[in-house]
């Protein structure tokens, strides 16, 4: 299986930091990356997906980057809704696989 | 507007089953492959299974091969896990989640929580 590493696990920012997370896998994924949001109680959206395609109503601070084993999603500017934890999934092979998490908290 | 549903949760003993159902409405359910993924509380993501948007084929995560089984019955927009041989560390949420084209998820239902007691 592969495996997907996020870091941080946790991360401490204020309103208007630039955010960036980092995502590897164990093996080369080429582009097939999506990154997702999640809020306490609520199910996962996708932001991204493709590595950087944003995803159609997603406001456009938020990007993504990468390819082959190393992507990272990036905030410009952080907006109080942003408070949240992000995932990232590689769906180049099964079993799809999730990264840990990121939590970005004030 | 795209709406999935799932329902089927609840508290089971320690090697029984259960079936979860995720009914589908405001897309051509039929066309789409579909995915189950669970998410333990207060931890991450797991993918669990998937399915051909026509059923006939279908992937599962080592945790659960052999052990659940997900179908789907296009005509009535619903899509099944059906969990037997059930452990505590199945307890979780469940979501079912709506592959867009090539194994990414751009709707998810609101889930529905498995709880294994021993």
């Amino acid at each position: 299986d592969i495996q997907m590493t996020q870091s941080p696990s946790t991360l401490s920012a204020s309103v208007g930091d630039r955010v960036t997370i980092t995502c590897r896998a164990s093996q080369s994924i080429t582009s097939w990356l999506a990154w997702y949001q999640q809020k306490p109680g609520k199910a996962p959206k996708v932001l991204i997906y493709k590595a950087s395609t944003l995803q159609s109503g997603v406001p456009s601070r938020f990007s993504g980057s990468g390819s082959g084993t190393e992507f990272t999603l990036t905030i410009s500017s952080l907006q109080p809704d942003d408070f949240a934890t992000y995932y990232c999934q590689q769906y180049n092979v099964y079993p799809y696989t999730f990264g840990q998490g990121t939590k970005v908290e004030i | 507007e795209v709406q999935l549903v799932e329902s089927g949760g609840g508290l089971v003993q320690r090697g029984g089953s259960l079936r979860l159902s995720c009914a589908a409405s405001g897309f051509t359910f039929s066309t789409y492959a579909m995915s189950w993924v669970r998410q333990t509380p207060g931890k991450g993501l797991e993918w669990v299974s998937a399915i051909s948007s026509s059923g006939g084929s279908t992937f599962y995560s080592d945790s659960v091969k052999g052990r659940f089984t997900i179908s789907r019955d296009n005509s009535k927009n619903t899509l099944y896990l059906q969990m037997n041989s059930l452990r505590a560390e199945d307890t979780a949420i469940y979501f079912c989640a709506k592959d867009w084209s090539s194994g990414w998820f751009d709707y998810w239902g609101q889930g529905t929580l498995l709880t294994v007691s021993s």
